[in-house]
C-alpha cells in the first residue's frame, strides 16, 4: 500500500459526459501528479500540482482540468468524454518535485 | 525532450534463470532515474532511485545499476512472483515530471 488513495476504482460512462476523479496523497506529500495509461501509449504525464498551485503540464487535453485543494487532495475533471479517453488514470504523490513518486491504485475509466 | 527506451519488450525466464533488463535514456541533466514494478491493473510500485553514474541499489533479488546512458535491472534467481512489468523513468533538470519507458513485461515460469 503506497498510502495514495484514489476513488472511484471503476467508472463507466457515455460519450459526451463529464466525470471527476479524486486523489488523496500520502501524508505529508505536497506534490500531486496525474497520469494516463492506455495500452498503446504507456504512462503519460498529464499535470502536476504543488501545494495547491499548478507546477507543470504535460499531454493534457483542453477538455481535462485538475485542481489541488487546501487539504492537498486533488481532483481530475474530464469533460466531453470520447471513446479514446478510456484508460487507467493514476495519481501519484511525492514530497517535492525531485523525489520518487508513489502511485495510487488507479481509476479505470470506460467510455461507451 | 527526455526519452526512455526499454528492452526487451517482453522476457520469459525459467525460475532461477538470472537476466537483465535494459533502460536507455536521453535527458538534459539527469536528476534521477527510477525503477517501478507494475502488476496488471495496479498502480506502479516504486523500487529504486539512482542519481549518478556508478550508483547501484539492491532489494532482494533485484539490483539496479546506472551509467551515463543506460540503467540495468538485474534479476538474480527469479521466482514466479517476480512476474510483472518493470518500468523505467527519468526526470531531468528543470523538469517536474517523470518520463516513462513502455516497460519490459517479465514472465517467470516455474
Amino acid at each position: 500500500d503506497s498510502g495514495v488513495t484514489q476513488t472511484p476504482k471503476h467508472l463507466i460512462t457515455a460519450t459526451g459526459q463529464r466525470v471527476t476523479l479524486r486523489c488523496s496523497p500520502r501524508s505529508g506529500d505536497l506534490s500531486v501528479y496525474w497520469y494516463q495509461q492506455s495500452l498503446d501509449q504507456g504512462l503519460q504525464f498529464l499535470i502536476q500540482y504543488y501545494n495547491g498551485e499548478e507546477r507543470a503540464k504535460g499531454n493534457i487535453l483542453e477538455r481535462f482540468s485538475a485542481q489541488q485543494f487546501p487539504d492537498l487532495h486533488s481532483e481530475l475533471n474530464l469533460s466531453s468524454l470520447e471513446l479514446g479517453d478510456s484508460a487507467l488514470y493514476f495519481c501519484a504523490s511525492s514530497a517535492d518535485y525531485y523525489n520518487e513518486q508513489f502511485f495510487g491504485p488507479g481509476t479505470r475509466l470506460t467510455v461507451l | 525532450e527526455d526519452q526512455v527506451t526499454q528492452s526487451p519488450e517482453a522476457l520469459r525466464l525459467q525460475e532461477g534463470e538470472s537476466s537483465s533488463l535494459n533502460c536507455s535514456y536521453t535527458v538534459s541533466g539527469l536528476r534521477g532515474l527510477f525503477w517501478y514494478r507494475q502488476d496488471p491493473g495496479k498502480g506502479p510500485e516504486f523500487l529504486f532511485t539512482l542519481y549518478s553514474a556508478g550508483e547501484e541499489k539492491e532489494k532482494e533479488r533485484l539490483k539496479a545499476t546506472l551509467t551515463k546512458k543506460e540503467s540495468f535491472l538485474h534479476i538474480t534467481a527469479p521466482k514466479p512472483e517476480d512476474s510483472a512489468t518493470y518500468l523505467c523513468a527519468v526526470t531531468g533538470a528543470g523538469s517536474y515530471q517523470l518520463t516513462f519507458g513502455k516497460g519490459t513485461k517479465l514472465s517467470v515460469i516455474p
